[in-house]
């Protein structure tokens, strides 16, 4: 079975720093997808960025980048130089068929001035 | 560019009647997925439609079954509403690609309220 575990429940982070919100997945299939979303108290789940379990590299999109570590099974979202409108929720999630994403349960960022 | 768009945006039900959630897909989408998400947890997977069938479901009992339609927009029924049926209903779109690399986009939600 697929699992995506998120530790950290709430995190707070300068304006202007950097930030790391952790993900950790459990499979044995040897493909498969890692996504982060934002989620705003609007209630829109909004794509991040995406990682492949085949991808050599790290993905990257803006401000936001993936420190995947395969051997580990580790998926951290990284968000470099926070903005105020960078507080939301923020979830992990797997697929393995592109079918059904399976999420975590999520790290709540504050961004503080 | 028109997103993935769901209504009602609000909706308050008492236990035991039915509802219908309807979802429009992001432009040139032809996948359709259903998420439930209860207060304070991630999105769990109800169901998805392709090609008007459903492709693979959750872990959800019957009384929740779904329709897509040949122009790509589908519904979420629920019957016999429980209590425990209140949350926020997502739906997400995407194209139907091979390998784990389906991005999904989604709505705002449908916020359902059973009293």
């Amino acid at each position: 079975a697929q699992k995506i575990t998120q530790t950290q429940p709430g995190m707070f982070v300068q304006e202007k720093e950097a930030v790391t919100l952790d993900c950790t997945y459990d499979t044995s299939d040897p493909s498969y997808g890692l996504f982060w979303y934002k989620q705003p108290s609007s209630g829109e789940m909004i794509f991040l960025i995406y990682q492949g379990s085949y991808d050599q590299q790290n993905a990257t999109e803006g401000r936001y980048s993936l420190n995947f570590q395969k051997a580990r099974k580790s998926a951290n979202l990284v968000i470099s130089a926070s903005q105020l409108g960078d507080s939301a929720m923020y979830f992990c999630a797997m697929s393995l068929s592109g079918y059904a994403l399976n999420f975590g349960k999520g790290t709540s960022l504050l961004v503080t001035p | 560019d028109a997103g993935v768009t769901q209504s009602p945006t609000h909706l308050i039900k008492t236990r035991g009647q039915q509802v219908t959630l309807r979802c429009s897909p992001k432009s040139g989408h032809d996948t359709v997925s259903w998420y439930q998400q209860a207060l304070g947890q991630g999105p769990q997977f109800i169901f998805q439609y392709y090609e008007e069938e459903e492709r693979q479901r959750g872990n959800f009992p019957d009384r929740f079954s779904g329709h897509q339609f040949p122009n790509y927009s589908s519904e979420l029924n629920v019957n016999a509403l429980l209590l425990g049926d209140s949350a926020l209903y997502l739906c997400a779109s995407s194209l139907d690609t091979r390998g784990a690399k389906n991005i999904q986009y989604f709505g705002a939600g449908t916020r359902l309220s059973v009293l």
